[in-house]
């Protein structure tokens, strides 16, 4: 069964700083990976999708990487804003389902 | 227009009722899925359904039922509410299989179940 993992559950950083959300899957057979961002009781917004065959995809200040074989993937924000704040999910792809991570709730301090 | 629209956005019903959660979509997508989130637990799998003669339980299906009566257009039913059901639903599309399924997300119904 896969499993999706986010660390760190929580990130608070100031304003203009360069960070980093993982997102760590047991099982590396996967179609591809989506984030997505997520505001407090509003829907999921698809921010980036790696396909299993690319290794990373940008979104303006958004750079997502993808490491099949180690199970891994990361999303780089780039001198992050207080409208960045949000919660932040990973989500693999097999079979047409997905298997979501619980996210991480980023807070950008002004 | 949104692509993704459901109804109603919130709901507060009463333990033993029949409620019916809909989800329609403009994006001409095959698929549909119901999700529910709940603090702690994540998104969990209900019902998916990739085209409309075919509807799949999820991870979470028992107290659950769906109908698909279009292409456009995926119901979720609890046919007996619990106030263990309370949380917010979500209704998602996705096209093309494989490596290109992004999906897309409605905005949530809020249901409180007492």
């Amino acid at each position: 069964k896969q499993e999706v993992t986010q660390i760190p559950a929580a990130l608070s950083v100031p304003e203009g700083e360069n960070l980093v959300l993982n997102c760590s899957f047991t099982d590396s057979a996967i179609y591809n990976l989506q984030w997505f961002r997520q505001d407090p009781g509003k829907g999921l917004t698809s921010l980036l999708l790696i396909q299993s065959s690319q290794r990373e995809q940008t979104s303006g200040r958004l750079n997502a990487s993808l490491d099949k074989s180690s199970g891994r993937s990361t999303l780089y924000i780039a001198a992050s804003q207080p409208g960045d704040s949000a919660t932040y999910l990973c989500a693999v792809s097999n079979a047409g389902k997905s298997t979501f991570g619980d996210g991480t709730t980023l807070t950008v301090k002004p | 227009d949104a692509d993704v629209t459901q109804t109603p956005r919130n709901r507060i019903t009463k333990t033993g009722k029949r409620i019916m959660l809909e989800c329609s979509q403009t994006k001409g997508h095959d698929r549909m899925y119901w999700y529910r989130q709940d603090p702690g637990l994540g998104l969990r799998l209900i019902y998916y359904s990739f085209d409309v003669k075919d509807i799949n339980k999820g991870e979470i299906s028992d107290g659950y039922s769906v109908s698909r009566q279009a292409q456009a257009k995926f119901s979720l039913s609890l046919e007996s509410a619990i106030p263990n059901q309370t949380a917010l639903y979500f209704c998602a599309t996705s096209g093309a299989p494989g490596p290109y399924n992004e999906q897309f997300f409605g905005p949530g119904t809020r249901l409180t179940v007492l």
